[in-house]
């Protein structure tokens, strides 16, 4: 079974320019998550998918990021424009969420999008 | 919200046993997860605890306390691929499904 897909692997950009990552979940999956994690630290939830339904987004700083994950497969996360702060690993992260109990669900990682903003 | 609490680095020998720590406040629990990052890579699911006890599953086991708002990760004959990042994360209240993740253990096994 594949695992969790990203692109790009890595990133560099000068501040100010737009950068978008991609995602492809593990085939069934119907929970996607993006994370955003420091070096050093656990990673923090951006936005949680529910099929194309975006239903937990309280983290993401809508000013300048977006997500959008078309027919709930892929899914794309975008920063324009991008600041000196935003270098980080963008993570990508699928699960089976089965009805409305999530108990013992697991959320499976990709290898991360490692961004650096000149 | 959750606050978790784990060391941030510990060193162990090859072969040895090592316990690694987790310590949470949480206003309602579903569950706790330790996660393995080797650098530069990506999380790697453990375990999952949400009843009290230990849970073994070969050389590592995890246990959880909840009125101690206590778990720890058990790492039995340690070998030199252990060293990486443990992430302890806890699932809170209710409709809440999203774990938070601590800052990780950073573990060193060394000869």
């Amino acid at each position: 079974e594949a695992g969790v897909v990203q692109s790009p692997r890595y990133k560099i950009i000068e501040k100010k320019q737009p950068v978008a990552f991609w995602c492809n979940p593990i085939s069934g999956h119907n929970t996607l998550y993006w994370y955003l994690q420091n070096l050093g630290q656990g990673p923090e939830l951006l936005i949680r998918y529910e099929n194309e339904e975006a239903v937990d987004d309280s983290q993401l700083p809508k000013d300048r990021f977006s997500a959008e994950r078309l027919k709930g497969v892929d899914s794309t996360l975008k920063i324009q424009p991008a600041e000196l702060g935003d270098s980080a690993v963008y993570l990508c992260a699928s699960s089976f969420m089965r009805g409305r109990n999530p108990a013992g669900e697991t959320q499976y990682f990709g290898p991360g999008t490692r961004l650096l903003v000149l | 919200g959750q606050n978790i609490d784990q060391p941030t680095e510990m060193t162990a020998t090859e072969g040895a046993i090592v316990q690694i720590n987790c310590t949470y406040q949480t206003s309602g629990f579903n569950g706790l997860f330790w996660y393995q990052q080797h650098a530069g890579e990506a999380p790697t699911f453990l375990s999952y605890n949400v009843l009290d006890g230990l849970e073994e599953k070969g050389r590592f086991s995890s246990f959880l306390s909840r009125s101690k708002g206590y778990s720890y990760l058990l790492l039995k004959e340690l070998q030199m691929k252990d060293s990486a990042s443990y992430l302890c994360a806890v699932r809170g209240p209710g409709g809440s499904y999203i774990p938070t993740f601590g800052r990780g253990t950073s573990l060193i096994v060394h000869p």
